[in-house]
């Protein structure tokens, strides 16, 4: 079964702190992974995008890790900031074309506190 | 945001009453999705429209309709609203961004409470 497991559930760190958010996926066949991160009472936004290829990439304070080998991924966040408290979804998309399915993991609640 | 728009933002409704949630775009984009968020699950597929007129069901189609009659709404009922179906919906287009590769783009949420 397609599935995307996402650790840990919930995490609290300070601001200013570095965190690493984890990505566990059974997704077959894979065609890309997307970190999205969602603020409450919004819509997701994606924040970076890794295919099968690409092992690591980042977006200003956000790094974003692939090892397709063992189907994990990580996002690590730098120098932590108030504006970082929020929902952070990976979502894996499987093959079938353009329009394969996207497989949304549960989210991890990052709390940013000053 | 993509140019999505959900309507409305919140809503309170009575067990056993029909129920309309609206998503529309200004971008012309040829799929569209709704998906539920709930706690402790995963954004959730609900229906999808692929074009005017073509719509397919999602992984928790159960109890819910979807219509798409021009290419910018796309259109999600309750037919008999129940408790379950308190939720947060969320719709979705789909971006193509070349090399087969697609972005999902999603509205800011309708809070649906059912009493």
């Amino acid at each position: 079964k397609n599935q995307v497991e996402q650790s840990p559930q919930s995490l609290i760190i300070l601001e200013g702190k570095n965190c690493t958010l984890q990505c566990n996926y059974t997704v077959s066949p894979f065609s890309n992974l997307r970190w999205y991160k969602q603020d409450t009472g919004r819509g997701p936004v994606s924040l970076t995008i890794m295919t099968f290829s690409e092992n690591t990439k980042s977006n200003g304070r956000y790094t974003a890790t692939l090892d397709a080998d063992t189907k994990q991924s990580s996002l690590h966040i730098t120098a932590s900031q108030l504006s970082d408290s929020a929902s952070y979804i990976c979502v894996v998309r499987g093959g079938g074309g353009s329009q394969g399915n996207l497989i949304f993991g549960k989210g991890t609640k990052l709390s940013v506190k000053p | 945001d993509a140019g999505i728009t959900q309507s409305p933002r919140h809503k309170v409704t009575e067990t056993g009453t029909p129920v309309t949630l609206r998503c529309h775009q200004t971008e012309n984009h040829r799929y569209m999705y709704w998906y539920r968020q709930d706690p402790g699950h995963g954004l959730r597929l609900i229906h999808y429209s692929y074009g005017v007129k073509d719509t397919d069901k999602g992984e928790v189609s159960d109890g819910y309709s979807v219509s798409r009659s021009k290419t910018e709404d796309f259109l999600l009922t309750l037919e008999s609203a129940t408790s379950s179906q308190t939720s947060v919906y969320f719709c979705a287009i789909s971006l193509s961004l070349g090399q087969g590769d697609t972005e999902a783009f999603f509205g800011q949420g309708t809070r649906l409470t059912v009493v």
